[in-house]
């Protein structure tokens, strides 16, 4: 159980388009979703927390209009890179969160989306 | 500030001698930590977690709160246990603070 996937697995696209990676909890309802950007070798840095039906909460540093996040459903969330640099090829991973026993949570998480801006 | 810090970027052992892996961390409140881990062209998945103080395929790790460390410990390595380890810190609501994660190479 708590299977997190995302779609696409990998997506090119050009510079100036928009792309939408999807984010989406299989056999689980989550209210709190989280998006995260991996440069290669480098650690998972949390770009935004995604809560079913409100604004996504942003880091510092992280565009809010440049990475727009709808949480539309307790299943899904997306992330829609607006205007895309090749500056923003990255490897894009989501994750769940799931109660686990009083205030304590898990986090699941998807493959990833690897990301290349031509 | 709160901080996760890993000082090994890798760390190579031979099979079967003891590996450790550091995790510092600074918080005011009261810790969270994790130990993930990333195997070769998979998802990230949680290994340890403080709170549950279990062992997992032979790894442990102790909270040391006078010392502000989650170290990650094996005493044998396996050649399997080749992998991305990252030391995580949590916050309110599940979200996770990774440190910048140390690349285990077990040699036969």
């Amino acid at each position: 159980g708590a299977v997190v996937s995302q779609h696409p697995s990998w997506v090119i696209c050009k510079s100036g388009t928009s792309v939408k990676i999807e984010c989406r909890s299989l056999d689980f309802q989550a209210t709190t979703m989280f998006w995260y950007r991996q440069f290669p070798k480098q650690s998972l840095m949390l770009m935004a927390t995604s809560n079913e039906g409100s604004k996504a909460t942003y880091e510092q540093g992280v565009e809010k209009d440049k990475f727009l996040i709808n949480h539309a459903s307790l299943t899904l969330s997306t992330l829609t890179v607006t205007s895309a640099h090749p500056e923003d090829s990255s490897f894009y991973i989501c994750s769940a969160s799931l109660p686990s026993g009083g205030s304590h949570y898990e986090q699941y998480f998807g493959p990833g989306t690897r990301l290349t801006v031509t | 500030a709160q901080r996760v810090t890993q000082p090994e970027k890798l760390l190579s052992v031979f099979k079967g001698a003891p590996v450790e892996l550091k995790c510092n961390y600074s918080y005011s409140g009261s810790p969270e930590l994790f130990w993930y881990v990333q195997y070769s062209r998979q998802r990230l998945q949680l290994l340890l977690r403080h709170i549950s103080r279990e062992s997992i395929k032979g790894f442990t790790a102790d909270l040391n709160k006078g010392e502000t460390s989650f170290h990650l410990k094996k005493p044998f390595a396996q050649e399997e246990d080749s992998a991305m380890y990252y030391c995580a810190l949590g916050h309110s609501w599940g979200k996770l603070q990774f440190g910048a994660g140390t690349q285990v190479v077990v040699t036969p």
